[in-house]
């Protein structure tokens, strides 16, 4: 599985959008990107799941560049409750035996009055 | 439609004791995963459970075990407990055939002391 590196934390004011970025320099081919959120004492919520440009649901946007070695989640207006750690992750779920999801330490995100 | 559960909420255990945690997938889901997250950290892999076998296990010792029942739920065993086995155990229940997002559950907080 791919190794990814994100920021240890970030800080956002309410009501701003944020972007928190992650690198996947080997990614393979048949990877996807996926992100979750954790809040404190919480099992980790998936929120977005991409393979390549833009993806968007109700709650974030996520963004991959052409070579898809890194994406961007992007969280419009945030707001206080969206305090947690979001976790990247790059795999290959359509393997039968690659369903392991591998976090990294995730990036803790601080939503600011 | 009920998403996973887990029980007990907490537990504390003595060291040398065993220990059995128990999960309830998503209604629908075949597949039920594993995970070790320790205070600060991202959740590490166990094993993965499917059709009552485990197909996929993570650099953990055969202390841990586990099982899957024809309902799909799991159970989780840990013998000789360590106090460095205190964590939030995280079960996750997803589809074989897809797709590939993980439902995680509350998780149970174990204390070894």
């Amino acid at each position: 599985l791919a190794k990814t590196t994100q920021p240890i934390s970030m800080d956002s004011y309410e009501g701003q959008e944020v972007n928190i970025t992650c690198s996947h320099n080997n990614i393979a081919t048949n990877d996807y990107i996926t992100w979750y959120q954790q809040f404190p004492s919480q099992g980790p919520r998936f929120i977005i799941q991409g393979y390549k440009t833009k993806v968007t649901n109700e709650v974030a946007s996520l963004f991959i560049p052409a070579d898809r070695k890194s994406s961007t989640l992007s969280l419009p207006r945030v707001s206080l409750s969206d305090t947690a750690v979001y976790y990247c992750l790059v795999g290959d779920w359509r393997d039968n035996y690659g369903q392991n999801f591998v976090f990294g330490p995730g990036t803790r995100l601080s939503a600011l009055p | 439609d009920a998403g996973v559960t887990q029980s007990p909420t907490h537990l504390i255990k003595t060291r040398g004791q065993q220990v059995t945690l128990r999960c309830s997938p998503k209604s629908g889901h075949d597949t039920v995963s594993w995970y070790q997250q320790a205070l600060g950290q991202g959740p590490q892999f166990i094993f993965q459970y499917y059709e009552e076998e485990e197909r996929q296990r993570g650099n953990f010792p055969d202390r841990f075990s586990g099982h899957q029942f024809p309902n799909y739920s799991s159970e989780l065993n840990v013998n000789a407990l360590l106090l460095g086995d205190s964590a939030l155990y995280l079960c996750a229940s997803s589809l074989v055939q897809g797709p590939y997002e993980q439902y995680f559950g509350p998780g149970t907080r174990l204390t070894v002391t």
